[in-house]
């Protein structure tokens, strides 16, 4: 089946500029995740949304930073005024719980986002 | 605070020489441990699940192993396709199903 699908795939933004970044999980998954990966640094957690529950919001780094999920489905990050240091590779991942303890994560293939 | 430690950073071998990737952990329970693959330019691809000390996972060439502390990823004879980074997470008991992630390591396998 259909693997996350993320869009655009590279995106050049001028510094102050709003973007958007889209995810489509994999159909059927309630849990979809939101992470940045800045070169030759690890997965920055950002928000993570489950179900109908409030989102985890912890990992936004600041308030320039939103996120939403339409119908528990395809999912919008919101990056406004945009800042050199956003520059980074933004990825999305879902899963689905499956009764066992703990579930792995599917993720898409990122967005590189790079702020000039 | 939980924390996730993978060494070495980077890895250098010969094809056929079998090595093992390390990732420590420090948290207050242990709900699963993943083992990801990531290739350049790509998003982690998920490889092993393991759940308490004692398990192992086994995917071709790749063994993975888990006790209380701590995970190796055994690779036995590696090829050239092999190269890429190799990502740990842990998912902690008791709270939110957000995984912590180490820094990978980074292996490249010589011809």
């Amino acid at each position: 089946g259909a693997g996350v699908s993320q869009s655009p795939s590279n995106k050049v933004t001028e510094k102050g500029k709003d973007v958007e970044l889209r995810c489509d999980p994999i159909s059927g998954h309630t849990a979809l995740y939101w992470y940045r990966q800045s070169l030759g640094q690890g997965l920055e957690f950002l928000i993570y949304f489950q179900g109908n529950s409030a989102p985890d919001k912890s990992g936004l780094p600041s308030d320039r930073f939103s996120a939403e999920r339409t119908g528990g489905s395809v999912s919008t990050l919101t990056i406004q005024r945009t800042q050199q240091e956003d520059s980074a590779v933004y990825l999305c991942a879902s899963s689905q719980p499956t009764g066992l303890p703990s579930y792995e994560q599917y993720f898409g293939p990122g967005t590189r986002l790079t702020v000039t | 605070e939980d924390q996730v430690t993978q060494s070495p950073e980077a890895l250098r071998l010969q094809e056929g020489e079998s090595s093992s990737l390390n990732c420590s952990y420090t948290v207050s329970g242990l709900r699963g441990l993943f083992w990801y693959r990531q290739d350049p330019g790509k998003g982690p691809e998920f490889l092993f699940t393991l759940y308490s000390a004692g398990e192992e996972k086994e995917k071709e060439r790749l063994k993975a192993t888990l006790t209380k502390k701590e995970s190796f990823l055994h690779i036995t004879a590696p090829k050239p396709e092999d190269s890429a980074t190799y990502l740990c997470a842990v998912q902690v008991s008791g709270g939110s199903y957000i995984p912590t992630f180490g820094r990978g390591t980074s292996l490249i396998v010589h011809p």
